[in-house]
């Protein structure tokens, strides 16, 4: 079965500072896709990052970094230099990969980040 | 913006009535997926559509049914409304450049009172 496991429910940061986001996924397929989405207290899901399972590069968009490593397991989210404005839920999940146009996202419980000035 | 609509924002009932939540995707995007997000269930798949046809099923209860139209929009139709079915429910879409990536609207707020 899938499933993926954000173990941070709350953190609280002040503004500037770097904060890493937990992710950590189950799944025994070969091929799969990982992402990130942000939540902010307007309620909207906003998608942030996709990365299939055959790339583990890590990428950097901005202040934004992400680390994929499938020895552990883990797709790692790093926000540099917080700001207010990145307060919000944060959700990972993960999707199979289906011929026909078929796929779910699963999503872990997602984490609250609050960044205070 | 995502290019996904969704209507009402905002849906206030009572128990036992039904409703009805519309969905339009992306331009140029074929499958329509729902969400349900409750604060004691997270956020859980409820089905999908394909070019107008079920694709796949989660957990979606028998009070609930959905169809994709030949304009590609969706409605999710809620029936028997209990306390618990109140949540935030989300259409997303894909397929337009990736089948993969799901781009998701703003979400309807569904409160049963």
């Amino acid at each position: 079965a899938q499933k993926v496991t954000q173990a941070q429910t709350e953190i609280s940061v002040v503004e500037k500072e770097d904060v890493t986001l937990d992710c950590v996924y189950e799944t025994r397929d070969t091929t799969y896709y990982l992402f990130w989405y942000k939540q902010p207290p307007s309620g909207e899901l906003v998608f942030l990052i996709r990365r299939n399972s055959f790339d583990e590069q890590n990428e950097i968009s901005g202040r934004y970094s992400w680390n994929f490593q499938k020895s552990t397991s883990s797709f790692n989210f790093t926000i540099t230099a917080s700001q207010v404005v990145d307060s919000a839920v944060y959700f990972c999940a993960l999707t199979r990969v289906f011929s026909g146009g078929y796929n779910k996202l699963i999503f872990g419980a997602g984490t609250r980040l609050a960044v205070h000035p | 913006d995502s290019g996904v609509t969704q209507t009402p924002k905002h849906l206030i009932t009572a128990t036992g009535q039904r409703v009805t939540l519309r969905c339009s995707p992306r331009s140029g995007d074929l499958s329509v997926y729902w969400y349900q997000q409750s604060l004691d269930q997270g956020l859980q798949f409820l089905i999908q559509y394909y070019n107008g046809e079920e694709r796949a099923k989660g957990n979606i209860l028998e009070r609930f049914s959905a169809q994709q139209f030949p304009d590609l929009h969706s409605e999710l139709n809620l029936s028997s409304l209990e306390l618990g079915d109140s949540a935030l429910y989300f259409c997303a879409s894909s397929g337009r450049d990736t089948q993969e990536t799901q781009y998701f609207g703003p979400g309807t707020r569904l409160l049963v009172l």
